[in-house]
Order: structure tokens, then C-alpha cells, then sequence
């Protein structure tokens, strides 16, 4: 049964650093074309691609928000954690993380629950 | 980045059909049949409903079915019940290995 499981603060202030955790079981981040990937949803907005992470360390960020974003990787740990830097409230929305599966065909098809953040003084 | 074109609603009594549709662009929905919709319930995460254009995940139901012409994906929902009424989202992973989402679509059934 594949799972994944964000987690991080529930608020944080303008210009701090926002770190996320995606915790997942069911597969390894080893997993030939399996990735994971962060995507957000401000309130009553649409969902937004910000960054993806393969087992073979590539990564690929979205072209407008590449400069505050850094994935890394705990294979030990079965955690994916992304970061963003210098948060502001426009920021604020559901970020979740989702299992990118690239086997013959490219989706998500396992989501998170989704975690939110809220970009607060 | 791609930018994919979703109507922002539509609407449709119960056992009628939908159809949501996803505009892009020659470089990308046109020559590609990387395109999936994705299914979101109020206070829920997004569900996989189709992947490459046509294709159904176990477990959806058979009234959800995909096409694409030109430029243009669409979703269809055929024998519309309460329990589709949602916000439907395309999805294209471009040839630049990056992702993009349409604006949604919310569904009202009547």
C-alpha cells in the first residue's frame, strides 16, 4: 500500500525559510522511474507544479520559483524534504507531495494529504 | 513554461454526459500524449481519474474516459452522478521534464 505523508509547520513568517517533509511507504525512493513531486494549491486556487526529485538525484524545479527551491533526499529515512526560502503570504496554500510514476507513462497517482501553510507575521 | 486552458465550470443534470476540455499548444498537448486529469473533492487531495490522454487506473470508474484532438484533451463523464460534482484538473508533463496544470474546472451537477 503506497502512502505519502507531508509534515512541517502549520505557520511561518514572511522572509523565513519553509521546510516539508514527505514521508513516504509502500515503494522506495530507489524505485526506477518513481519520483516524487511537490505541488501547491493556494486557497480556492489551482493546483501548481513546483518541483520533482528521481532516484537518480535529478531534480527539475518550476522555471518561476527555481531560485527558492531545493529538494533533497533521505533514502534511509524513505523522506523527501523540500525547501523555499524567503516565504511570502502569497505562499500561503496546500502543499502536497504526490508519487510521479514515469513506468511507460507519466502521472501522479498516489497523493498526500496535503499540508498547509500559512505565511503569517 | 506551457500554459493549459480549462473552461472555470460547467454543469450537467444526473445521467447526462460532460465533457471538460484542456487547451494547449502544437509544442506540447498537440504532439504529446502526456496529458492526465485529476479529480479534487472539497478538503481532499487530487485523484488520478486518467494518465496518457486515454488512459483509465484501475478502480475509476468506466464513465470517465479521455480523448484529444489537435491541440485540445478533453475529459468525459458519461451518466453524470452527485458524487462527480468536483473541481477537474489537467495535468501536461512537458518536454522540458517540468509539469503544468490547467486552471480547473469546477463541476456542478444540477
Amino acid at each position: 500500500q503506497v502512502t505519502l505523508k507531508e509534515s512541517g509547520p502549520v505557520v511561518v513568517k514572511p522572509t523565513e525559510t519553509l521546510t516539508l517533509t514527505c514521508t513516504v511507504s509502500g515503494f522506495s525512493l530507489n524505485s526506477p522511474r518513481m519520483g516524487v513531486t511537490w505541488i501547491r494549491q493556494p486557497p480556492g486556487k489551482a493546483l501548481e507544479w513546483l518541483a520533482h526529485i528521481f532516484p537518480n538525484d535529478e531534480k527539475y524545479y518550476s522555471t518561476s520559483l527555481k531560485s527558492r527551491l531545493a529538494l533533497s533526499t533521505d533514502t534511509s529515512e524513505s523522506q523527501v524534504v523540500l525547501t523555499m526560502t524567503n516565504m511570502d503570504p502569497v505562499d500561503t496554500a496546500t502543499y502536497y507531495c504526490a508519487r510521479m510514476s514515469a513506468v511507460m507513462f507519466f502521472r501522479f497517482d498516489y497523493w498526500g494529504q496535503g499540508a498547509l501553510v500559512t505565511v503569517s507575521p | 513554461q506551457s500554459a493549459l486552458t480549462q473552461p472555470p465550470s460547467v454543469s450537467g443534470s444526473p445521467g447526462q454526459s460532460v465533457t471538460i476540455s484542456c487547451t494547449g499548444s502544437t509544442n506540447d498537448v498537440g504532439n504529446y500524449n502526456r496529458v492526465s486529469w485529476y479529480q479534487q473533492s472539497p478538503g481532499t487531495a487530487p485523484k488520478l481519474m486518467i494518465y496518457d490522454v486515454t488512459y483509465r487506473p484501475s478502480g475509476v470508474s468506466h464513465r470517465f474516459s479521455g480523448s484529444k484532438s489537435g491541440n485540445t484533451a478533453s475529459l468525459t463523464i458519461s451518466g453524470l452522478q452527485a458524487e462527480d460534482e468536483a473541481d477537474y484538473y489537467c495535468g501536461l508533463y512537458t518536454t522540458s521534464s517540468i509539469w503544468v496544470f490547467g486552471g480547473g474546472t469546477k463541476l456542478t451537477v444540477l
